[in-house]
Parts: C-alpha cells; sequence; structure tokens
C-alpha cells in the first residue's frame, strides 16, 4: 500500500530564506508527483507535476525534484516570501486515476 | 475561466439528515474526484468518475454515501442519513484526461460540513 510522508509537519522561516520541503513514498511505481498548495479555508492549488521519466520541474521561485528510486520528492522555494505562507501538500499518482496525498507541510513566513 | 465551482459552501444541519454536496467541475475535463479532508486522515479520495462514469468508489466509507454525475456539467455526493462523524472538508476536483497520463487536478473551495 502507497504512503506518503512529508516533514517537517510545520516550518517558520524568516523572509528571504531559501527552503526545502521534503516528501517521501513508499512505493517506487509512481506515474507522477505532485506538489500542491493549500491556503486556509480553500481547495488545493496545484503547483508543480513531475512525471515519472522526469527529475525535476521548475515554475518561478519554485523547484521540484523527483528521485523514484530511493521514493523521494523536494520542493525548494527560493527566497521566500510572506505570501508564500500556506500548506504544501505532496501527492503521487500511482497509476490511473488515484492520487495518495501526504499530510502536508505547514509552513509559515515571517516579515 | 470559471475553476471548480461547489455549494453550498458551508453545511450545519442535525444528525439524520440527508445532506447534498453539489460540483460543477471545470468545463471540458472529463474527470471528476470527491475528497474528504479531516485533521485526523487529511485528504481521502472518496470517488472518481470518468466520461461520467464511476471508475472507483472504493473510498466511500459506507453505504450512508453516494455519488451521481448525470452529465458533464454537473454531480453530486449524497450522505443519508448524515452523522457527527461525516463532518470534514468535502472538495471536488476535476482534471482533463489524456491517456494514461495523469494531469493537474482543479480543486474547487470545498464545503464545510457539520453535522451536530
Amino acid at each position: 500500500k502507497q504512503e506518503v510522508t512529508q516533514i517537517p509537519a510545520a516550518l517558520s522561516v524568516p523572509e528571504g530564506e531559501n527552503l526545502v520541503l521534503n516528501c517521501s513514498f513508499t512505493d517506487s511505481a509512481i506515474y507522477n508527483l505532485q506538489w500542491f498548495r493549500q491556503d486556509p479555508g480553500k481547495g488545493l492549488t496545484s503547483l508543480l507535476l513531475i512525471q515519472s521519466s522526469q527529475r525535476e520541474q521548475t515554475s518561478g521561485r519554485l523547484n521540484a525534484s523527483l528521485d523514484k528510486s530511493s521514493g523521494r520528492s523536494t520542493l525548494y522555494i527560493a527566497a521566500s516570501q510572506p505570501g508564500d505562507s500556506a500548506t504544501y501538500l505532496c501527492a503521487v499518482g500511482p497509476g490511473g486515476f488515484k492520487t495518495i496525498f501526504g499530510a502536508g507541510t505547514r509552513l509559515f513566513v515571517k516579515a | 475561466d470559471a475553476g471548480v465551482i461547489q455549494s453550498p459552501r458551508h453545511e450545519v444541519t442535525e444528525m439524520g439528515q440527508e445532506v447534498t454536496l453539489r460540483c460543477k467541475p471545470i468545463s471540458g475535463h472529463n474527470s471528476l474526484f470527491w475528497y474528504r479532508q479531516t485533521m485526523m486522515r487529511g485528504l481521502e479520495l472518496l470517488i472518481y468518475f470518468n466520461n461520467n462514469v464511476p471508475i472507483d468508489d472504493s473510498g466511500m466509507p459506507e453505504d450512508r454515501f453516494s455519488a451521481k454525475m448525470p452529465n458533464a456539467s454537473f454531480s453530486t455526493l449524497k450522505i443519508q442519513p448524515s452523522e457527527p462523524r461525516d463532518s470534514a472538508v468535502y472538495f471536488c476536483a476535476s482534471s482533463p484526461h489524456h491517456g494514461t497520463a495523469n494531469q493537474p487536478q482543479h480543486f474547487g473551495d470545498g464545503t464545510r460540513l457539520s453535522i451536530l
């Protein structure tokens, strides 16, 4: 059974700091991995999707990497801003339509 | 471009009542997902549809839960009878589906359900 773990559960950093969020999964047989952002009282917004054949994806200040063999992904946020404060969820697509989510990392960026 | 639209945004009702949650997916998306989010269990997939057909409902917790998708632009999730442990935020998401490669899912803002 695929399990997705995110570390740390919560993180507080000063504005401007570069940071890394971690995601691990137990079964390396995945089609893709996604990183989502969730703001309080809102739904999830897809940030980056990495297909299984890819190693990384970049969007602006965000960079996500994928190492299937080790069952790990990282989300790198450069020059963090208070507006980056949110919960970040990692989700793996084991195939077909299913998506399995981690519990998320709650990020707070202090001004 | 309108995103996924869910209604109502909030629902408070008494135990035993029927609850109906509604979702309008993004036009042109042919995959639709219902999720439930709680502090204890995180985000759980309840059911997903492809081309209006339920593909996997193994996440539906009990027979009290049912979901329908009568057409490409509308889906409902019904709980009857409702219980306090059903209290959660229910999300609907849709995505375009091309071949077997999963596509990014687009989420609605959710329905916050409280069963008293």
